[in-house]
């Protein structure tokens, strides 16, 4: 079975950092480009970058370039999104998803993580 | 503001054909595949239609996508309770070199 398993919720406070992970299996890691997608609180969705995990070319959205970092272990199979310092406005669920091709959007996403950050 | 347009909800009876619209611009719809998106509650999205009109198996063929120009439509036949959900569009965008969504669409089943 084809899919994408995401690390659990995590409770922060502003400032701290943060990596969340991405695993993905039943299918070659190493293929597909893994997107990052935030949801805020009863809000819609916002890509966030993309990287693909078989030389780890990595693309952001403007809105997202310098606040956060996409990397990956492809050893491992494994995508990862990275905070160096917290804010409350990044208070989301983050969800990873596997892009049909490099202009496609998603077809396999992971179950997301909840992210709180809070004083 | 989301890139795509979609109306903020919709409605139906149990039965009923529902459609979505989804509206967009050249550098994404007018040019890319577009793709739908049914998010339970509490739950991640799911795909339900990719490339304007193919449903992943599974889905069943009461969903159907169509895409004309820079808009595309969500239709819904036989509508069913467990079909309340948020409803997103998506597509490539080539000013953006990645995806956009649009702002999804909450469906009520009366």
């Amino acid at each position: 079975e084809v899919q994408l398993v995401q690390s659990a919720a995590e409770m922060k406070k502003p400032g701290e950092s943060l990596k969340i992970s991405c695993k993905g299996s039943g299918y070659s890691f190493t293929s597909y480009w893994i997107g990052w997608v935030r949801q805020m609180p009863g809000k819609g969705l916002e890509w966030m970058g993309m990287i693909y995990p078989s030389d780890s070319d990595t693309r952001y959205s403007p809105s997202f370039e310098g606040q956060v970092l996409i990397s990956t272990d492809k050893s491992i199979s494994t995508a990862y999104l990275q905070w160096g310092s917290l804010r409350a406005s990044d208070t989301a669920i983050y969800y990873c998803a596997r892009h049909l091709g490099q202009r496609h959007t998603f077809d396999i996403w992971g179950q997301g993580t909840m992210v709180t950050v809070f004083s | 503001q989301s890139v795509l347009t979609q109306p903020p909800s919709a409605s139906g009876t149990p039965g009923q054909r529902v459609t979505i619209s989804c509206s967009g611009s050249s550098s994404n719809i007018g040019s890319n595949y577009v793709y739908w998106y049914q998010q339970l509650p509490g739950t991640a999205p799911k795909l339900l239609i990719y490339r304007n009109d193919q449903r992943p198996s599974g889905v069943p063929d009461r969903f159907s996508g169509s895409k004309s120009g820079t808009s595309a439509s969500l239709a819904i036949s036989g509508l069913r309770s467990e079909d309340e959900a948020d409803y997103y569009c998506a597509a490539w965008d080539d000013s953006l070199s990645g995806p956009v969504f649009g702002g999804g669409a909450k469906l009520t089943v009366l």
